[in-house]
């Protein structure tokens, strides 16, 4: 068991760019979640799936965020017209099933510049 | 809109010492209440978590939950060195997400 897996582990974008950030989740795990981590902010939620399905995504600033699970093995979040407040660690986070303990990836680190 | 607040910010204790880290959430609705410990530079992982008023030890850690109070605590025996990490609290009503403090620093020195 390889844990949730996150691509890259580092990015660096220029102000304006896009951003597209990856995630696999253990296998069998039924709900797929991303947060963000700053020092200032914590861990904020962003957006959560379910069996794919999206449940919830009130954390995302929805003009650029967007997130996609097209199958159950990986999940995206696309960031448009990265801005420097989008800077922080963004991490996925799998559960077998969504009342159960959260298996958080290493995270990627997003520097916008 | 739930709101979960940890005390304090950070923590430094001598080692063998007893550790207490607090949290009070905003929901009364809430069912779900777990501990995460993060070092530095690596991904959350879960410490222990409860569902019902009272207590739960596991080895030198236990969390102690009071609903009626909207607080719930991990305790800490014999803290080590290796204990030193950000330790965040999460709280989940039936059906969402995890929210989670900002989180306690705590520093275990020998």
């Amino acid at each position: 068991n390889a844990g949730v897996i996150q691509t890259p582990r580092h990015k660096v974008t220029g102000k304006g760019q896009e951003a597209t950030l990856w995630c696999e989740p253990i296998s069998g795990h039924s709900a797929v979640f991303w947060y963000r981590q700053t020092i200032v902010q914590g861990l904020e939620f962003l957006t959560y799936f379910r069996n794919q399905a999206p449940i919830d995504d009130s954390g995302m600033p929805k003009e650029r965020f967007s997130a996609q699970m097209p199958n159950q093995s990986h999940s995206t979040l696309k960031i448009q017209s990265t801005q420097p407040q989008d800077s922080a660690v963004y991490l996925c986070a799998s559960s077998l099933q969504a009342h159960t303990e959260v298996f958080f990836g290493k995270g990627t680190r997003l520097t916008v510049v | 809109q739930q709101k979960v607040q940890q005390s304090p910010e950070s923590l430094i204790v001598p080692e063998g010492a007893m550790t207490s880290l607090n949290c009070t959430f905003s929901d009364s609705a809430s069912q779900y209440f777990a501990w995460y410990r993060q070092h530095s530079g690596k991904a959350p992982k879960a410490l222990m978590s409860i569902f019902s008023n009272g207590e739960k030890e596991e080895g030198r850690f236990t969390i102690h939950l009071n609903k009626a109070s909207l607080h719930f605590s991990l305790h800490i025996r014999d803290s080590q060195p290796s204990d030193s990490a950000l330790y965040l609290c999460a709280v989940k009503n039936s059906g969402t997400y995890q929210r989670f403090g900002t989180g306690t620093k705590l520093q275990v020195v020998p």
